[in-house]
C-alpha cells in the first residue's frame, strides 16, 4: 500500500534543541516537500527536493534544514535558530516531471515547545 | 502578498444542497489548480484539479470550474453530505515549476 509516512505524530521540542522530522515514501516519486501549517493560514513551502542530493529554499527556509540522500527519504531538521517553531509541519511528494500530478500527503508532525 | 486567497473563511451548507467554494488568484503563470481536503491532524487528501487549457472538469459530486479571464477558481460540492466538513485548500502552480501555493482554506460546515 503505497503512501507516505512522517513520524512522530507528535514532537515536543526544549529551547535550544534541533529535532528532526522523518519523511519517508514508496511511491517511486522523485520530488518530495516540506511545508507548514499555523492556524488559519494555508501551507507554506519550507523546502523542496526534485532529486537525489538536491535541495531547494522554499519561501520560508530559515531555521530549518534538510538532506536528501535517498529517494525515499527527506528529513527536515528544524533547528534552534527557527524562532517559532510550534506548528503542523507535512511531508508531501510528487512524480516530479512536471506533468499534472497533485502532490500527495503525509498525515503530518505536531511540533510543540515545552 | 498573496498569490492564491480564498476570501471565505468559512460556509455552512444544508445536507444535500450545493455547497460552493471559490478562489481568487493573481499570478496570469499559474496553468494547473488543485483543491484538497483537510480533516484536523491529518494531511490534505486530493480531491480534483483542472489544467488552464480547461474551463470545467467533473468527478462524481465535485466539479470544480476555472475563470481565466477573472482568475477565479470554484469547486461545487452537490449533493453536500456531513462527511464533506472539512477545511478546503485550493492551491496553484506556475507554468515551468512544481512548486505549489495554497490559498487560506475554506472551513465547510454541512449540517443536517
Amino acid at each position: 500500500d503505497g503512501g507516505i509516512t512522517q513520524s512522530p505524530k507528535y514532537l515536543f521540542r526544549k529551547e535550544g534543541q534541533n529535532v528532526t522530522l522523518s519523511c519517508e515514501q514508496n511511491l517511486n516519486h522523485d520530488a518530495m516537500y516540506w511545508y507548514r501549517q499555523d492556524p488559519g493560514q494555508g501551507l507554506r513551502l519550507i523546502y523542496y527536493s526534485q532529486i537525489v542530493n538536491d535541495f531547494q529554499k522554499g519561501d520560508i527556509a530559515e531555521g530549518y534544514s534538510v538532506s536528501r540522500e535517498k529517494k525515499e527519504s527527506f528529513p527536515l531538521t528544524v533547528t534552534s535558530a527557527q524562532k517559532n517553531p510550534t506548528a503542523f509541519y507535512l511531508c508531501a511528494s510528487s512524480p516530479g516531471d512536471l506533468r499534472n500530478q497533485p502532490q500527495h500527503f503525509g498525515d503530518g508532525t505536531r511540533l510543540s515547545i515545552l | 502578498d498573496q498569490q492564491v486567497k480564498q476570501n471565505s473563511p468559512s460556509l455552512s451548507v444544508q445536507e444535500g444542497r450545493i455547497s460552493i467554494l471559490n478562489c481568487d488568484y493573481t499570478n496570469s503563470m499559474f496553468d494547473y489548480f488543485l483543491w484538497y481536503k483537510k480533516y484536523p491532524a491529518e494531511g490534505p487528501t486530493f480531491l480534483i484539479s483542472i489544467s488552464s487549457i480547461k474551463d470545467k472538469n467533473e468527478d462524481g459530486r465535485f466539479t470544480v470550474f476555472l475563470n481565466k479571464s477573472a482568475k477565479h477558481l470554484s469547486l461545487h460540492i452537490v449533493p453536500s453530505q456531513p462527511g464533506d466538513s472539512a477545511v478546503y485548500f485550493c492551491a496553484a502552480r506556475s507554468v515551468n515549476t512544481d512548486k505549489l501555493i495554497f490559498g487560506t482554506g475554506t472551513r465547510l460546515q454541512v449540517f443536517p
